[in-house]
């Protein structure tokens, strides 16, 4: 199957700090890509639609200053965390679609002290 | 009320068991049913996907998908320790092409034992 790819798979960091989780689609072009959030025990949130070349969509709820979004190019996607605090601390996940069926990213654990 | 929900489990059943796995939901306008895998750190993966009410095979996995009860189930034969994941449910009422916005269950952590 297709591989998407993140990173990093795990960071930490301190109060106040941007984070920036890439994702790639490694063997296949993806010109929308998706970002979600899962806290321990729950499902995946949807965050925000990650288009490329243009605006992402960001979910009802979810702060588009907060949770930066650019998909600069087909197979790569970012998201940037910015001035993070304790409570952004969870498992981001990407993924992308190709011919309908999505493939998800190995995650980012993200631990905000 | 959640629109999908899952038992969280955990469930945990010896090797060799049959595991049922399921979903309920209360939007009558899903039609694209999905169950991933999730093992611990890892991002999820497809297992089964089916439109259609009725059973859909793929070797050791069975999908069933009830629409009249708005109720689907996943099972797994012959189950195998390698299987000890968390297995979500995801559903969409749109065309798969926006598969990336399918709502999903919980999860159900399923530990198989040697």
């Amino acid at each position: 199957g297709a591989v998407v790819s993140q990173h990093p798979s795990w960071v930490i960091c301190k109060s106040g700090t941007s984070v920036k989780i890439e994702c790639r689609s490694l063997d296949f072009q993806a010109t929308t890509m998706f970002w979600y959030r899962q806290f321990p025990k729950q499902s995946l949130m949807l965050m925000a639609t990650s288009n490329e070349g243009s605006k992402a969509t960001y979910e009802q709820g979810v702060e588009k200053d907060k949770f930066l979004i650019n998909h600069a190019s087909l197979t790569l996607s970012t998201l940037t965390v910015t001035s993070a605090h304790p409570e952004d601390s969870s498992f981001y996940i990407c993924s992308a679609e190709l011919i309908g069926e999505l493939f998800f990213g190995e995650g980012s654990r993200l631990t905000v002290l | 009320q959640k629109e999908v929900e899952q038992d969280p489990g955990p469930l945990s059943v010896p090797e060799g068991a049959i595991v049922s796995l399921n979903c309920t939901y209360s939007n009558s306008a899903f039609q694209y049913f999905m169950w991933y895998r999730q093992y611990s750190r890892k991002g999820p993966e497809l297992l089964m996907y089916t439109y259609s009410s009725g059973n859909k095979e793929d070797g050791r996995f069975t999908a069933q998908v009830d629409k009249s009860s708005k109720y689907i189930s996943l099972f797994i034969r012959d189950s195998q320790p390698s299987d000890s994941a968390t297995y979500l449910c995801a559903m969409s009422a749109i065309s798969n092409t926006n598969a990336g916005k399918s709502t999903f269950g919980d999860g159900t952590t399923l530990t198989v034992k040697p």
